[in-house]
């Protein structure tokens, strides 16, 4: 189990650029999760996919942010336009769903990418 | 909507001292309820769970969390702490009847954090 790895780790950039950030689930779970942290709150869910598809999009995931897993593996978040609102932890999340889901699936998190939007 | 409730920001306590952090969760169907620990410098991992049947349900590490139904309550507790317990506690919930059975959209509480004194 070599665990979800995200890339980068740290992002710092203008207001107004775009960013990307990729995220690699344990390679055989289904299920992908982003969430979204900022200073003192929990992590906040954005968004989850089984396999290629987006099955939920959460109301904090605004037209500037698209998530993708093209191929049911690894996963992107864009944000496009980026406002220091944006600054948090960008978290993922994988986990066995659907029908090949054990019931008690626990969610795996990776370290997390933290934007910084100057 | 569902949300969180964790009562303490802080907790400082010495070594071999009791632990009781207290989470309240508002939803009023059937539930699954988790506390997540993250320690210094590492990604979210599960604590415990609760889906069904005993109420007292025990994790890693020594810790145990009471769902009390009737008060919406999922207090995280530790007889004894140490040193190594240092670190920030989610509880989060989510409705039990999405997605599939798997943990799916989970709502967390803004964590509390741990000191431990040795």
């Amino acid at each position: 189990d070599t665990g979800v790895s995200q890339n980068p780790r740290h992002k710092i950039t203008k207001r107004g650029q775009n960013v990307t950030f990729r995220c690699d689930p344990i390679s055989e779970h289904n299920r992908l999760y982003w969430y979204r942290q900022t200073l003192g709150q929990g992590p906040e869910f954005l968004t989850y996919f089984q396999n290629e598809a987006q099955l939920e999009k959460s109301r904090l995931l605004s037209d500037r942010f698209s998530a993708e897993r093209p191929k049911g593996s690894f996963s992107t978040l864009e944000i496009q336009r980026t406002e220091q609102g944006d600054s948090a932890m960008y978290l993922c999340a994988s986990s066995l769903g659907g029908r090949r889901a054990l019931y008690n699936s626990p969610l795996h998190f990776g370290n997390g990418t933290r934007l910084t939007v100057t | 909507a569902q949300s969180v409730s964790q009562h303490n920001h802080h907790v400082i306590l010495s070594e071999a001292a009791s632990l009781e952090l207290g989470c309240n969760y508002s939803y009023g169907g059937t539930v699954n309820l988790f506390w997540y620990v993250q320690y210094p410098g590492q990604h979210l991992q599960l604590l415990l769970k609760y889906f069904s049947g005993d109420p007292l349900v025990k994790g890693i590490k020594g810790f145990e969390a009471e769902f009390i139904k009737s008060k919406f309550s999922f207090n995280l507790r530790k007889p004894s702490v140490q040193w190594s317990d240092t670190a920030e506690y989610f509880c989060a919930v989510n409705a039990s009847h999405l997605y599939g059975g798997s943990q799916g959209n989970l709502i967390f509480g803004k964590g509390t954090k741990l000191s431990v004194k040795p």
